[in-house]
């Protein structure tokens, strides 16, 4: 099956900075990637919706200003939390969009201290 | 907006018996997918099954299974002879333009 991979894989920053997460779709090309967050014990939860060479279209309640999305190729979207706070600590999962299906990446654990 | 509803959050079943998982959604659309997605320790999305709205078979991988039934917007996912390795988080989704997830059911193997 397809694959998507995520950079890093976990991460601890302290607050106030601003951390950015990579996700790539390895074999095939995605024209639409998803962001979704995920609390512990809780489920997935969509942020954006990213589109390749056009802004992203945010979930009510995400604050656009601090998720930047960029989606720059068919098989890269980026994920950044500006001015990182404790409150955003989470698990963060990138997810490429396939004919059928989506694939999911492996997540990035964000700790912020 | 689609919503997806599981009611059970934890569920549980002896090694080797049969388990459904229940999941309701509601859309007004007429063209979109369902999915079963395991979710285990290390957090990775696994997709289990996948069934096209248009379709009326039941779709089946191996042991799992699943009762869709598109006038109710039901969609239960039935794993019959279980194992160990069955234990996880599940999670029923739908998708049409995007992906949205049910709040997930906590399966436990018992050997």
């Amino acid at each position: 099956g397809a694959v998507v991979s995520q950079h890093p894989s976990w991460v601890i920053c302290k607050s106030g900075t601003s951390v950015k997460i990579e996700c790539r779709s390895l074999d095939f090309q995605a024209t639409t990637m998803f962001w979704y967050r995920q609390f512990p014990k809780q489920s997935l939860m969509l942020m954006a919706t990213s589109n390749e060479g056009s802004k992203a279209t945010y979930e009510q309640g995400v604050e656009k200003d601090k998720f930047l999305i960029n989606h720059a190729s068919l098989t890269l979207s980026t994920l950044t939390v500006t001015s990182a706070h404790p409150e955003d600590s989470s698990f963060y999962i990138c997810s490429a969009s396939g004919e059928r299906t989506q694939y999911f990446g492996p997540g990035t654990r964000l700790l912020v201290l | 907006a689609q919503t997806v509803t599981q009611s059970q959050p934890e569920m549980s079943v002896q090694e080797a018996e049969t388990v459904t998982l229940s999941c309701t959604y509601d859309t007004s659309e007429s063209d979109y997918y369902l999915f079963w997605y395991k979710q285990p320790p290390s957090r990775q999305m696994i997709l289990v099954i996948r069934q096209e709205a248009y379709k009326q078979q039941n779709a089946t991988e191996n042991r799992f299974s699943v009762n869709f039934q598109k006038a109710a917007k039901s969609f239960s996912l039935k794993i019959s002879d279980s194992q160990l390795g069955d234990a996880a988080m599940y999670f029923c989704a739908y998708r049409s333009a995007d992906m949205r997830f049910g709040a997930g059911t906590r399966l436990t193997v018992k050997p």
